[in-house]
């Protein structure tokens, strides 16, 4: 079964800059996330998708990040403009959506590495 | 709002000695908590998910135990290898769809 695969795994910019972010989640999960990981800390949940809806993208900067699930299978994450506190990795993660609500087991892929000069 | 704490923040142990990694958790409503495994510059590996009903999880040399009512789970990885080095991550998720996840524990093993 193939995992959850990502592009590309590592991104320079400049600030100021753009850059995009690509998703493609296990074949059937319904559910599929962007999360933030600064280095020495946990992932930061950005966005959650239930198909090609949004549930939740409460912690999401709406300024400058956006987000989409086209078809409910793909996703990308967009930054314009970047800043410097952007450079971390993104992870993109998937899941079956749980039988009684709440989530399933989450599968991750290998994430996105952004330095932002 | 769950927060989610684990200590220590760094462990090493010598090869063949027994891990105990502790998370701890502040709200008792949870739907389940999954343990994770992350690699340097690699993304996250599901280890084992206890659901809330279950006191515990087993799988191979690894043992997740479960305590709502304290807030804790406690992963356990026994005989460990220089291969079990990593970080490991618990991520709580709550009955409405969210989950927590702690900043991890990065385990040395040395040979």
């Amino acid at each position: 079964e193939a995992g959850v695969a990502q592009s590309p795994r590592y991104k320079i910019i400049e600030k100021r800059q753009s850059v995009a972010f690509w998703c493609n989640p296990i074949s059937g999960h319904a559910t599929l996330y962007w999360y933030q990981q600064i280095l020495g800390q946990g992932p930061k949940l950005l966005i959650q998708f239930q198909n090609n809806g949004v549930v939740d993208d409460s912690q999401l900067p709406k300024d400058r990040f956006s987000a989409e699930r086209l078809k409910g299978v793909d996703s990308t994450l967009k930054i314009q403009p970047a800043k410097l506190e952007d450079s971390a990795v993104y992870l993109c993660a998937s899941s079956l959506e749980a039988e009684t609500g709440g989530i399933g087991e989450l599968f991750f892929g290998e994430g996105s590495r952004l330095t932002v000069l | 709002k769950q927060e989610v704490t684990q200590i220590p923040a760094a462990l090493s142990v010598p090869e063949g000695e027994n891990l105990v990694l502790n998370c701890s958790f502040t709200d008792s409503a949870i739907y389940n908590l999954q343990w994770f495994r992350q690699d340097p510059g690699k993304g996250l590996t599901s280890l084992l998910l206890i659901q809330s009903s279950q006191r515990e999880q087993t799988s191979g040399r690894l043992n997740a135990s479960l305590d709502k009512s304290s807030g804790r789970s406690t992963l356990y990885i026994a005989a460990s290898q220089p291969g079990d080095s990593a970080t490991y991550l618990c991520a709580v998720a709550s009955s409405w769809g969210k989950l927590q996840f702690g900043a991890g524990t990065q385990v040395v093993v040395t040979p």
